[in-house]
C-alpha cells in the first residue's frame, strides 16, 4: 500500500531544480505532499486530486498522472529553505486513510 | 483557529512498561484523527485512524492500541513497550473528505530502553 518515492536523497546548489517522484501500485484518489524539517512535524505543501491535475505555488509545483498512478513534485530555482525531507501521502479509496512514502531527503547548499 | 496538542514531548521508558500518549485538537469538530510513527530516518507509518468517537481503524495491530473517548481526543496506548516501539509519534487531524490536508501535531519522541 505504501507508495515508492525516488530518489531517496538529492543534493542541490541554490538555484538548481529537482524532481521528486511518487508511484503507487494501487489506483489513487488523491496525493498529498509534505515537507519535514529535522526534528519537526511535517508541513503540508499541496494536494492533487484524481483527475490528473497539476498545482503549484511559488516555485514548487506538482503533477498527478492518474493513469500511471504517479505524482511528481517539481522544485524550481531551489532555495536554502527548501532543504528537508519530502513525503508523498497517497489516498486510495477516499476513506480518509493515507500511506506515506519513505521520503526524499533534499539538501540545498549555498 | 485550530490547534493540535501532543504530550509529552519526549519520553524515555523501560521495556515492558506501559505507554499513554495523548493528542487533543482545538477549534474544530468531528475531525478525522490519525496516529503515525516515524522511526529514525524513516517515513511515516500509519498506526491508527479514526473518523468519529469510538471508531478506530488499526493498520498495525502489534502491541499498540488507540482510543477516542471524546470528539477531539485521541490516545495511543500500550500495555508493554518493546524496543522496536521507539520512534517519533505524530498525531494528525483533518476534516471532511480525504482531499483535505492533514495538520500534524508537534510529536512525541519516545525512547524505549
Amino acid at each position: 500500500q505504501q507508495p515508492v518515492q525516488s530518489p531517496q536523497a538529492v543534493i542541490l546548489r541554490e538555484g538548481e531544480d529537482a524532481v521528486i517522484n511518487c508511484s503507487s501500485s494501487k489506483a489513487l484518489y488523491s496525493v498529498h505532499w509534505y515537507r519535514q524539517k529535522h526534528g519537526e512535524a511535517p508541513v503540508f505543501l499541496m494536494i492533487l486530486l484524481k483527475g490528473g491535475e497539476q498545482k503549484g505555488h511559488d516555485k514548487i509545483s506538482a503533477s498527478f498522472n492518474e493513469k500511471k498512478q504517479q505524482s511528481s513534485l517539481y522544485l524550481t530555482a531551489s532555495q536554502l529553505s527548501y532543504s528537508g525531507t519530502y513525503f508523498c501521502g497517497t489516498e486510495i479509496n477516499n476513506f480518509n486513510k493515507f500511506y506515506f512514502g519513505s521520503g526524499t531527503k533534499l539538501n540545498v547548499k549555498p | 483557529s485550530q490547534t493540535i496538542h501532543q504530550w509529552p514531548a519526549t519520553l524515555v521508558q523501560p521495556v515492558g512498561s506501559p505507554l499513554s500518549l495523548e493528542c487533543t485538537v482545538e477549534g474544530t469538530s468531528n475531525p478525522n484523527l490519525y496516529w503515525y510513527r516515524q522511526a529514525a530516518g524513516r517515513g511515516l507509518q500509519l498506526l491508527f485512524y479514526s473518523v468519529g468517537i469510538g471508531q478506530i481503524s488499526s493498520e498495525v495491530p502489534q502491541n499498540l492500541s488507540a482510543s477516542r473517548p471524546q470528539d477531539r481526543q485521541f490516545i495511543l496506548s500500550s500495555k508493554k513497550l518493546l524496543l522496536s516501539d521507539s520512534g517519533f509519534y505524530l498525531c494528525a487531524w483533518s476534516v471532511g473528505e480525504g482531499y483535505n490536508e492533514q495538520f500534524f501535531g508537534p510529536g512525541t519522541r519516545l525512547t524505549v530502553l
